[in-house]
């Protein structure tokens, strides 16, 4: 199993530009979410899914959309790019629906810049 | 508003000794305590996790403790190798079953 894996790793965007992150997850994990993090701030959750064509809204999700068409895949767009999304994304995804009381697979991140 | 604190400073021990990692949280009443590390340009990658009614949990040289009246979890490294040196990052979850909060992590430098 290749786990989680996100692409790409690294992207530099102008400001108003759009972008797809993708993400996806060969594991059959029902749950998949976005985070982001940034220094001194921790990570926090930008939308999650509970399984395909389910989605919500985390902590800080103004500025992106997120879709689940199937199981694997859940990209994250960017409609037009902000300095403030300058930042670190990492996906993630869990066996269950939960995300409580489940361990977290985590992907190794994309290191967005937005200038 | 809810808070997770953790210590920003940068944990120093010498290896051999027990590490000790903090995790403090105000108006918040978790069900689910979780604990990762994270190496510097990757994910984190699950530790351990605690339920509300578990007052320890152990995984070979890892210790949690889950203690719901002071709002403080304890994340312990017995016999630390420099190999142990990465951030460490708690996280807990509510009744929505869904989220899970992060703190801001506390980085852990095991010297040789």
């Amino acid at each position: 199993n290749a786990g989680v894996t996100q692409t790409p790793k690294f992207q530099v965007l102008k400001t108003g530009q759009s972008m797809t992150l993708q993400c996806a997850q060969d594991m059959n994990h029902e749950y998949m979410s976005w985070y982001r993090q940034d220094p001194g701030m921790g990570l926090r959750l930008i939308h999650y899914s509970v399984g395909a064509g389910i989605t919500d809204q985390g902590e800080v999700p103004n500025g992106y959309n997120v879709s689940r068409s199937t199981t694997e895949d859940f990209p994250l767009r960017l409609l037009s790019a902000a300095p403030s999304q300058t930042s670190v994304y990492f996906c993630a995804s869990t066996k269950t629906r939960g995300a409580a009381n489940n361990e977290q697979f985590f992907g190794p991140g994309t290191r967005l810049t937005v200038l | 508003s809810q808070k997770i604190e953790q210590n920003s400073e940068a944990l120093n021990i010498q290896e051999g000794k027990t590490a000790t990692l903090t995790c403090n949280y105000t108006n918040y009443s978790p069900a689910y305590l979780q604990w990762y590390r994270q190496d510097p340009g990757r994910g984190p990658v699950f530790l351990l996790l605690i339920r509300e009614n578990e007052k320890e949990k152990r995984k070979e040289r890892l210790k949690v403790t889950f203690d719901t009246t002071l709002k403080q979890s304890l994340f312990h490294i017995t016999a630390s190798q420099p190999a142990d040196s990465a951030t460490y990052l708690c996280a807990l979850a509510g009744g929505a079953g869904n989220m899970l909060t992060f703190g801001g992590g506390t980085r852990l430098m095991v010297k040789p």
